[in-house]
């Protein structure tokens, strides 16, 4: 089973500032299966970023997501408000089971 | 739009089976590979497994022993069955549909709480 570790465990950052969540494999994935959400408290997640690096629909373009490998990492530009939420990364690679990763709550 | 709706019965006692269903809506249940995801009571998020209407399913090692996953066309719903559930399984059950395209979770449901307590 593959192991995604994310840190911070929490960011606590004012408005306009710049965010850095890390998510960090425990086996080599492939940048094409790796996967972030954004979960707002009483909300199921939501697909934020797929393929490392590809905005899903309606994800505003101050997210970026980069990496390779066993380390990736979600960019928050320029932090709104509406930006407080916990963010997980998933990866599915070519063995079971798809992995989770802990999540990193971001406070604004 | 596509829409997801569980449905679960809220509270069991240890050793019950667990029965959830999702109601899918706006889209065919063979137009894709329908999962269950669970999420703990501490956040922590866990994937079940996937069903398919050709029968193809994966679940989960840790959880395959106890776990059947199911696709009824006729309703276009799939269902969950964990057996012998414990504490352990209490958690906010979702369902959610795989994008083949996307290689992610892209339709959610609203999830449904499931406790187990004696």
């Amino acid at each position: 089973e593959i192991v995604l570790t994310q840190s911070p465990g929490t960011l606590s950052l004012s408005p306009g500032e710049r965010a850095t969540l890390s998510c960090r494999a425990s086996q080599s994935v492939s940048s094409s299966y790796l996967v972030w959400y954004q979960q707002k408290p009483g909300q199921a997640p939501r697909l934020l970023i797929f393929g490392s690096s590809s905005r899903a629909t309606g994800t505003p373009d101050r997210f970026s997501g980069s990496g390779s490998g066993t380390d990736f990492t979600l960019t928050i530009s320029r932090l709104e408000p509406e930006d407080c939420a916990v963010y997980y990364c998933q990866q599915y690679g070519s063995s079971l089971p798809l992995t989770f990763g802990g999540g990193t709550k971001v406070e604004i | 739009q596509v829409q997801l709706q569980e449905s679960g019965p809220g509270l069991m006692k240890p050793s019950e089976t667990l029965s959830l269903t999702c109601s899918v809506s706006g889209a065919s249940i063979t137009s894709a590979y329908w999962n269950w995801i669970r999420q703990t009571p501490g956040k922590r998020l866990e994937w079940i497994g996937y069903t398919h209407h050709s029968g193809n399913t994966k679940y989960n090692p840790s959880l395959k022993s106890r776990v059947t996953m199911l696709v009824d066309m006729s309703k276009n719903h799939f269902s969950l069955r964990l057996d012998s559930v414990t504490a352990a399984d209490t958690a906010l059950y979702y369902c959610a549909r795989w994008d083949e395209g996307l290689k992610a979770f892209n339709i959610w449901g609203q999830g449904t709480m499931v406790t187990v307590s004696s």
